[in-house]
This record gives C-alpha cells, sequence and structure tokens, in this order.
C-alpha cells in the first residue's frame, strides 16, 4: 500500500524553462492538495483539487501556476517560465475526505531554479 | 499575515524530560487544529489533532492543550526520545474551507540524549 508519491525528488530548472511537478494520491483518496514550503517558511497552501475538478485555488499565484487532477494519471504542478523565487520544496498530500485529519502527505519535490 | 505564529525557532530538552511546544493563531474561524511532524528530505507526518469543542487530547506520550479563550494551544510530549528530534508544525483549518490548512513556520526540536 504504497504511500503519496511524488516525482521528481529534486528538479532543477533553467529561469525561463516550465517544471512540471507530479503527484499520485494514496489508493482509494480523490482529494489532492499542493503546498509550497519557501526556505525557513511553513507550508503555504496552494490548490485543493478533487478528480477533473478545482475546488479551491486560493493560494496559486495569480500567473504561470495551474494543477490539474485528470481521471487517470497523477495530480501535475505546473509552473511555467520558472524564476529564482519559485525555488522551493512543493508538497502534495492526499486525503480520502476533505477534512484535514486524513491528509498523507508526500516526500516533495524540491524546485531549484538557476 | 501569519494566521498561526510558533514564535520559538528552536527548543532543546534532555531526553526523558518534557517537551513543551506552543502555537498561538489569530483566526477565530478555525475549529481544527493539529500538529505534524517532520524530519529532513521527507513530509510532514501527522501527529496528532483536536477540535475545538475539546480542550485536551492524548495519544500516548503526546498530548495537546486547547486554550480558545487565549488563541493558544499547546503540544506536551512526555517523555522526550532522541528520536522526537524534528521539526513540529502546528496547523488549523475552519469549517467549511474545504480542508486546507493553514501552517505555522515550524518549530526546530532536539532531544538531547
Amino acid at each position: 500500500n504504497a504511500g503519496v508519491m511524488q516525482n521528481p525528488r529534486h528538479l532543477v530548472r533553467r529561469r525561463g524553462q516550465e517544471a512540471r511537478l507530479r503527484c499520485s494520491p494514496m489508493k482509494g483518496h480523490s482529494h489532492v492538495y499542493w503546498y509550497r514550503q519557501l526556505p525557513e517558511e511553513g507550508l503555504k497552501f496552494m490548490v485543493y483539487l478533487q478528480k477533473e475538478n478545482i475546488i479551491d485555488e486560493s493560494g496559486m499565484p495569480k500567473e504561470r501556476f495551474s494543477a490539474e487532477f485528470p481521471k487517470e494519471g497523477p495530480s501535475i504542478l505546473r509552473i511555467q517560465q520558472v524564476v529564482r523565487g519559485d525555488s522551493a520544496a512543493y508538497f502534495c498530500a492526499s486525503s480520502p475526505n476533505d477534512r484535514g485529519s486524513g491528509y498523507t502527505f508526500g516526500s516533495g519535490t524540491r524546485l531549484t531554479v538557476v | 499575515d501569519q494566521q498561526v505564529k510558533q514564535n520559538s525557532p528552536s527548543l532543546s530538552v534532555q531526553e526523558g524530560r518534557i517537551s513543551i511546544l506552543n502555537c498561538d493563531y489569530t483566526n477565530s474561524m478555525f475549529d481544527y487544529f493539529l500538529w505534524y511532524k517532520k524530519y529532513p528530505a521527507e513530509g510532514p507526518t501527522f501527529l496528532i489533532s483536536i477540535s475545538s469543542i475539546k480542550d485536551k487530547n492524548e495519544d500516548g506520550r503526546f498530548t495537546v492543550f486547547l486554550n480558545k479563550s487565549a488563541k493558544h494551544l499547546s503540544l506536551h510530549i512526555v517523555p522526550s526520545q532522541p528520536g522526537d528530534s524534528a521539526v513540529y508544525f502546528c496547523a488549523a483549518s475552519e469549517e467549511g474551507a474545504n480542508s486546507k490548512l493553514t501552517f505555522g513556520k515550524g518549530i526546530t526540536l532536539s532531544v538531547r540524549p
């Protein structure tokens, strides 16, 4: 029974490139959340998705960032035209319900923009 | 605007003694509070939670206390063990807010053998 799988674990991109971060939720979990942790900060909510639907994207930057959770396959967080300030750890969590106590986090993707 | 505050960035305690980690919040709409533990290069792991209708919840060596009037909660670890050394995050959620969590900045706990 695998946990939440995120890949890649580490991603290096040059400024202006695109970054794609993948998250496969736990089996039976239909709720996916993305959080970002900047250096010396706590985790900040970005987006909450259910299959094929974005439920809450109030934490997503207005430009360059998008997320999807298709009917088949993993959830994808996409960052276009990355800048140095996008360097952070991005964590995905999944849950069987819509309360935070059911969260299981993945190990994260550490994005470095050079 | 930091709605969940963990004002002490670090705490060091002796093995076997009590660790007390504090957390304050400003949003009176928060009704559910959680503590997560995080090791380097890993994702946060759920530790313990408490609903706003309670003032205490206990699970083995871990107890969380909630003081709603002071908007303060604390995590007690007794007895502390070296394996407890990690970063501890306090988090909160609002009812009906789609379960998105608001996290504090975390406290680094070091338990000395």
